[in-house]
């Protein structure tokens, strides 16, 4: 089964400063990954994803994230936070190889906060 | 409807008494998930319904917990008998078809005293 490590549980930030969110997974032959965000009491929002093709990958709101594979690594970046990226960030991994693509499994996520 | 909705958005229980939550996905969505937010902790998947198939219950932590799906549209969640700590942020999510194009409910946070 596959698990998802996000290094950091907490991640103050000044206004545009860049920040990096760090998220690490089990190995696998074939991933998708992802990074979701959570805005207080709401649902959670696709940031970005990566299924194949290029390993960066750009997403909403000027984030990208870079899939490293011998790192099995998939960092999230930003290189100038605002006050309203302010919001949890979870990472996600979804394994095709099992021919099961039914579920995500998420790490426990990163609490952005950006500081004026 | 434009998104997927839950209800209610939040729920306070007496230890022991039995819930229903529920979760109306985007209409034409035939994949339909339940997953489970604890505090501090990322999220548990509970189960998982596509079209007609037999649902994925593998996810859910006791016998305590049972979701059914009707007319592959609506789905409940019902925890019976609850304990304080299934006390969490229950999110639903549908997606079209199999895969990971999923749009998240804004859950219900449901709280046993």
């Amino acid at each position: 089964a596959q698990s998802v490590t996000q290094l950091d549980s907490q991640v103050p930030v000044f206004e545009e400063a860049p920040v990096e969110l760090r998220c690490n997974y089990s190995s696998s032959v074939s991933v998708y990954l992802f990074w979701y965000v959570q805005y207080p009491n709401q649902g959670l929002q696709l940031l970005l994803k990566y299924l194949s093709g290029s390993t960066l990958v750009k997403g909403i709101n000027g984030f990208e994230a870079e899939f490293n594979k011998s790192q099995t690594s998939f960092h999230l970046r930003k290189p100038s936070v605002h006050i309203s990226d302010t919001a949890e960030y979870f990472c996600a991994v979804g394994d095709f190889s099992s021919g099961s693509a039914r579920q995500l499994t998420f790490g426990s996520g990163t609490q952005l906060t950006v500081l004026p | 409807g434009a998104g997927v909705s839950q209800s209610p958005s939040n729920k306070v229980t007496e230890k022991g008494k039995d819930v229903e939550l529920r979760c109306d996905p985007i209409s034409g969505h035939t994949a339909l998930y339940w997953y489970r937010q604890s505090l501090g902790q990322g999220l548990e998947f509970l189960i998982y319904f596509q079209g007609n198939s037999a649902p994925d219950k593998s996810g859910l932590p006791s016998d305590r917990f049972s979701a059914e799906r009707t007319g592959g549209s609506v789905s409940t969640l019902t925890i019976q008998r609850t304990q304080q700590e299934d006390s969490a942020v229950y999110l639903c999510a549908s997606s079209l078809g199999q895969g990971f194009r999923y749009t998240f409910g804004s859950g219900t946070r449901l709280t046993v005293v």
